[in-house]
């Protein structure tokens, strides 16, 4: 597609419910990643993929989170048993690695609210 | 670990006016880069200027510079003519340029163009 799409864009779930956010990703883009970005606050890193690979998953809060990337292109990322604090913007973006250094392009993001 | 401080939280400029909006960063490596991107209020985030540590030459993208002071550790945004369509959030960013891709953020600064 012409750019990063996430689905849902809103999503409200009730604590201790799971969720799985989407994240389709620009074709051809070899890498992803993940931000939380809460309100006010710069994006921080969760996790990021090279291909189907993750090569780092230093940021994910808890063993509640988790990400996948089977086949290298259309990403998601699972919380289970939602708490409060999960609530905040989650940002997907991809880029085509080390031949547009630092260019990631952003999806709009998955609003996420836990009540 | 690698931390990047925005200490502005709000300007505001006059449109046609230039503002500069400041960024420091901490690191023990030599070789990184540096970004400012730029998030318009509910729209996606884009990249504005990137900076190769090893390059002397400040970065320039039209309306936008940086002054880029490595053993400072500085990175500021300059911006020239300032015009509406610039009101939106700034995020200065660090990308090291060994192995991972992943961007750390700073918290960002809201800028308000004033007619």
């Amino acid at each position: 597609g012409a750019g990063v799409s996430q689905s849902p864009r809103y999503k409200v779930a009730k604590r201790g419910q799971d969720v799985a956010l989407r994240c389709d990703p620009i074709s051809g883009h070899v890498s992803l990643f993940w931000y939380q970005q809460a309100l006010g606050q710069g994006p921080e890193f969760l996790t990021y993929f090279q291909n189907e690979a993750q090569l780092d998953k230093s940021g994910l809060p808890s063993d509640r989170f988790f990400a996948e990337r089977p086949e290298g292109s259309v990403s998601t990322l699972k919380i289970q048993r939602t708490q409060q604090e999960d609530s905040a913007v989650y940002l997907c973006a991809s880029s085509l690695a080390d031949r547009d250094i630092g260019r990631l392009i952003f999806g709009p993001g998955t609003r996420l609210t836990v009540t | 670990a690698q931390t990047v401080t925005q200490s502005q939280p709000e300007m505001s400029v006059q449109e046609a006016e230039t503002v500069t909006l400041s960024c420091t960063y901490d690191t023990s490596e030599s070789d990184y880069y540096l970004f400012w991107y730029k998030q318009p209020p509910s729209r996606q985030m884009i990249l504005v200027i990137r900076q190769e540590a090893y390059k002397q030459q400040n970065a320039t993208e039209n309306r936008f510079s940086v002054n880029f002071q490595k053993a400072a550790k500085s990175f500021s945004l300059k911006i020239s003519d300032s015009q509406l369509g610039d009101a939106a959030m700034y995020f200065c960013a660090y990308r090291s340029d060994f192995g991972n891709e992943k961007l750390t953020f700073g918290t960002g600064t809201r800028l308000t163009i004033i007619p």
